[in-house]
């Protein structure tokens, strides 16, 4: 799986938009791209994925540059409740190949400031 | 839909004993469920691969003996750390892959709440 880098902390003050970028710069052709995120103390939860369009969902959107290389995850009203840590994630799909686990990095602490 | 459940979500337990940590997807079939270990401030880490009916896939230096694995049905997967030591507290985190494609026509993966085992 492909490397990715994310930045270890970002603030956001509550309502505006959280921008979270994360790079991944040897990406490969089949590789999607999956956004996590961890709230303290509880187990991973998927908020999105995709392979080279942008992509939104009641959560967030996901917007991956036309050169793959980097992409950046956009929760549009961030609350305190989004405070959590965003693990980007470059693999091949799950669907039909192989049952691999995740390897998360250690993603980006985002801070929801009141 | 797509709950994974664990149960316990903290157990407490003494050196030298077992502990077992159950993952149950409650409304879809999983054949292959994934588990995983976080340390303080350190991200997941993947332990092993289970899948139903067949002997787990340990990642390198996890040792199979202590970390013993059972899939026995679709929907259940056990952990059971044997002859625990304090330095085996940790929060342990099991995910289910769906059998099925979900509606955008990928097999997704859900994630339990996490169990956290402290052994003093």
């Amino acid at each position: 799986d492909a490397k990715t880098t994310q930045p270890p902390s970002m603030d956001c003050a509550e309502g505006r938009a959280a921008n979270l970028p994360c790079n991944h710069s040897t990406i490969s052709g089949n590789e999607y791209v999956y956004w996590y995120r961890q709230i303290h103390s509880q187990g991973p939860q998927y908020i999105i994925h995709g392979l080279k369009n942008n992509e939104t969902n009641e959560m967030a959107s996901l917007i991956i540059t036309e050169d793959r290389k980097s992409s950046t995850l956009i929760l549009p009203h961030a609350t305190l409740r989004d405070t959590a840590v965003y693990y980007c994630i470059v693999r091949a799909s799950f669907s039909g190949g192989g049952a691999d686990g995740l390897t998360f990095g250690k993603g980006t602490h985002l801070i929801i400031q009141p | 839909g797509a709950v994974v459940s664990q149960h316990p979500s903290w157990v407490i337990c003494k050196s030298g004993t077992s502990v077992k940590i159950e993952c149950r997807s409650l409304d879809f079939q999983a054949t292959t469920m994934f588990w995983y270990r976080q340390f303080p401030k350190q991200s997941l880490m993947l332990m092993a691969t289970s899948n139903e009916g067949s002997k787990a896939t340990y990642e390198q230096g996890v040792e199979k003996d202590k970390f013993l694995i059972n899939h026995a049905s679709l929907t259940l997967s056990t952990l059971t750390v044997t002859s625990a030591h304090p330095e085996d507290s940790s929060f342990y985190i099991c995910s289910a892959r769906s059998i099925a494609p979900g509606l955008a026509g990928y097999y997704e993966q859900y994630f339990g709440p996490g169990t956290r085992l402290t052994v003093t």
